[in-house]
């Protein structure tokens, strides 16, 4: 029974489009995050929501809009896609958002834009 | 702003070696520490983490790593490499109290040769 799942797991893609990335976590945690991991393999927070609510938004663009219905979800909707947003998306969720307990992350959806 | 420096941006080393991975970070308050190992096409999982008690923390697969203040760093140890341990190494801080919010290093690749 996974903790942290994503799907899609692999996405490809064409310039322009829309899509999205769904994210749901059954460790009942209260807070969830968003984070892109580059080609260089360097991650970086996109997003964070406590009890559904946005507590992060870390200077991502406007085309990036992050959903959480409950706690135990939270999607990720990307408009307009460009090459640059290929890379790897990890969602995770940690007990709090007092940032001493660790995350544990999801396995990641691949995001390539052709 | 805090920052994470991870020395060597790959790491090779002989099975049975010892296994040094180094983590310096740039706050003047110590902040939660964290190591993470993400094995190939695999999400991020926790290794071990420090939240100011005991300055010699262990984790999984026998790691271990000890934060020292006055040289802020946090670096990541194994007696004894495993063939298994080849992967990518992340070193991460979170601040206290900043919505979870972890800075990661931009990662060590460890190598094992048989």
């Amino acid at each position: 029974d996974t903790a942290v799942s994503q799907t899609p797991k692999y996405l490809v893609t064409q310039m322009g489009n829309d899509k999205s990335i769904k994210c749901e976590q059954n460790l009942g945690h209260d807070t969830m995050y968003w984070y892109k991991q580059d080609s260089k393999k360097f991650l970086k927070i996109m997003f964070s929501y406590n009890n559904k609510e946005l507590i992060i938004n870390e200077t991502v663009p406007n085309r990036f809009s992050p959903k959480s219905p409950d706690k135990a979800h939270l999607n990720l909707h990307i408009n307009s896609l460009e090459l640059g947003d290929s890379a790897v998306y990890f969602c995770a969720s940690s007990q709090d958002s007092g940032g001493a307990r660790g995350y544990t992350f999801g396995s990641g959806t691949r995001l390539t834009v052709v | 702003a805090q920052s994470v420096t991870q020395l060597g941006s790959h790491v090779s080393v002989s099975e049975g070696a010892l296994v040094l991975l180094r983590c310096n970070y740039s706050s003047s308050v110590p902040p939660y520490l964290f190591w993470y190992v993400q094995y190939p096409n695999q999400g991020l999982q926790l290794l071990l983490k420090y939240t100011s008690a005991a300055t010699l923390v262990k984790g999984i697969n026998g790691f271990e790593a000890e934060f020292k203040k006055s040289e802020t760093s946090f670096h990541l140890t194994k007696p004894s490499a495993h063939m298994s341990d080849a992967a990518e190494y992340f070193c991460a801080v979170s601040e206290r109290n900043q919505g979870g919010k972890l800075i990661f290093g931009q990662g060590t690749e460890l190598s094992v040769k048989p």
